[in-house]
Order: structure tokens, then sequence, then C-alpha cells
């Protein structure tokens, strides 16, 4: 079955610095890549996701990157803010797992003032 | 709040006891899941719902937990004989799948969670 490696498990980065978390699948049919972002005691929030057919995506402050062919993806945040201080999971689902998402195992980011 | 809702958001009970959740999905979802949440874990799934049917239980799913959705709204997960190892953050989440299974995959939307210990 599908399985999604995360690294690294912390990160602290300077405010204003960017953030770079990676991930990697085994299932090289999985083609859609979720990223949620979870707040200390709060549900898991969807901030960006990839599908196969593109290789990056961006929205505002946040962008992810997708190497189909090493099975790996990156969340990027640039310029980061306090608030960006949570945990942040990737995932991953084939269209042909009934619609299962499996997830990393989260980065804890923290955000120096 | 119009998102996905859950009751209890926190459950304490004594080992060998029966709990059960309640998950209220976005209105008009139609699919509907159950992950489970241990600390510093991501979340693992657990089973998903297509209307009232149930397609898939993970293996993670021993015969005590039991799950339903009886007319394809809300949902219930009760676990049965609870066992210490059974303390976790249980998630739902629901979506609209809008096209037939082997398509692209929607967006889950996630609850805020039942936190359950099991003393």
């Amino acid at each position: 079955g599908e399985n999604v490696e995360q690294h690294p498990s912390t990160l602290s980065v300077q405010e204003g610095d960017s953030a770079v978390i990676k991930c990697t699948y085994s299932d090289s049919a999985s083609n859609y890549f979720p990223w949620y972002k979870q707040e200390l005691g709060k549900r898991p929030q969807l901030i960006i996701d990839i599908r196969s057919n593109v290789g990056e995506k961006k929205d505002q402050r946040i962008a992810v990157t997708l190497n189909k062919t090493a099975k790996h993806f990156s969340l990027h945040i640039t310029e980061t803010q306090p608030e960006d201080s949570a945990v942040y999971f990737c995932a991953a689902s084939t269209s042909s797992s009934a619609s299962k998402i499996i997830f990393g195992s989260g980065t804890r980011l923290s955000i120096r003032p | 709040d119009t998102g996905v809702s859950q009751d209890p958001r926190h459950k304490i009970t004594k080992r060998g006891q029966n709990v059960t959740f309640r998950c209220d999905p976005i209105s008009e979802h139609n699919r509907l899941y159950w992950y489970r949440q241990t600390l510093g874990q991501g979340p693992e799934f657990l089973t998903y719902f297509q209307n009232e049917a149930q397609l898939e239980k993970s293996r993670l799913l021993s015969d005590r937990f039991s799950a339903e959705r009886p007319k394809g709204s809300f949902s219930t997960l009760e676990i049965q004989r609870t066992e210490q190892g059974d303390s976790a953050m249980y998630l739902c989440a629901s979506s609209l799948a809008r096209s037939a299974r082997g398509t692209p995959q929607e967006t889950q939307y996630f609850g805020p969670g039942t936190r359950l210990l099991v003393l």
C-alpha cells in the first residue's frame, strides 16, 4: 500500500524567511497530493493541493511542487509569519483507492520572531 | 461554523466500556470518512462511506469498531470494550464526489475531532 514519508519532523525558521517541507510517496499510481495545516487543538485544514497533471501550484505565499518521476513533493512557504506556526501534513491519494488519503507524520513549524 | 461537526468533543471512559461518536458532515456531501490521530502522527484512515454504503475499511478497524451512516447523512462510530490503546483523536471528514470512482480525488474537509481517553 501507499506510504508517505515527511521531513523534517520539526522546523524552526526566522520570521520572514522561507520554510520548505519535503515528502516522498511509494505508490506510483498516486495522483492527488493535499497539504493540511493543523494548529494546536484544532482540525486539519487544507491549505493547498496538487494533482499529478501539474508540476507546480502557487497560492500567495504558499507553493507546492511535484516530481512524479522521483515520487516526491514539497511545500514552500515564503515570507513566513507567526501565524504560520503549526503542524503541516502532506498526504497522497490515488483515484483507485476509494478516496483514501495517506498522511505523512507531520512537520511542526515554528516561526521565531 | 457550517462545516463538519462532531460530538462529543471529549470523552473519558474506563477500559471495557463502549463509546459512540457522532459526525455531521457538510450538508449534501455524499462521502464521509473516519480517521484516527495519535499524538505526533498524521491522521490514519479507518473507513469511509459513499452515501449510506460503507465502501472501505482499514485493517486498523478491528471487530470492536463499527461505523454506520444509516440515512446517508450523519455517521456514528462505536468502539466496544474500549482498550487503553484506543485513546486518540477520532476525526471525521466529508467531501462531495461529483464523479464516479476512478476520477481525481476531491477535497476532504475535517471536523474538530473527538478526543477519547481510555483509563
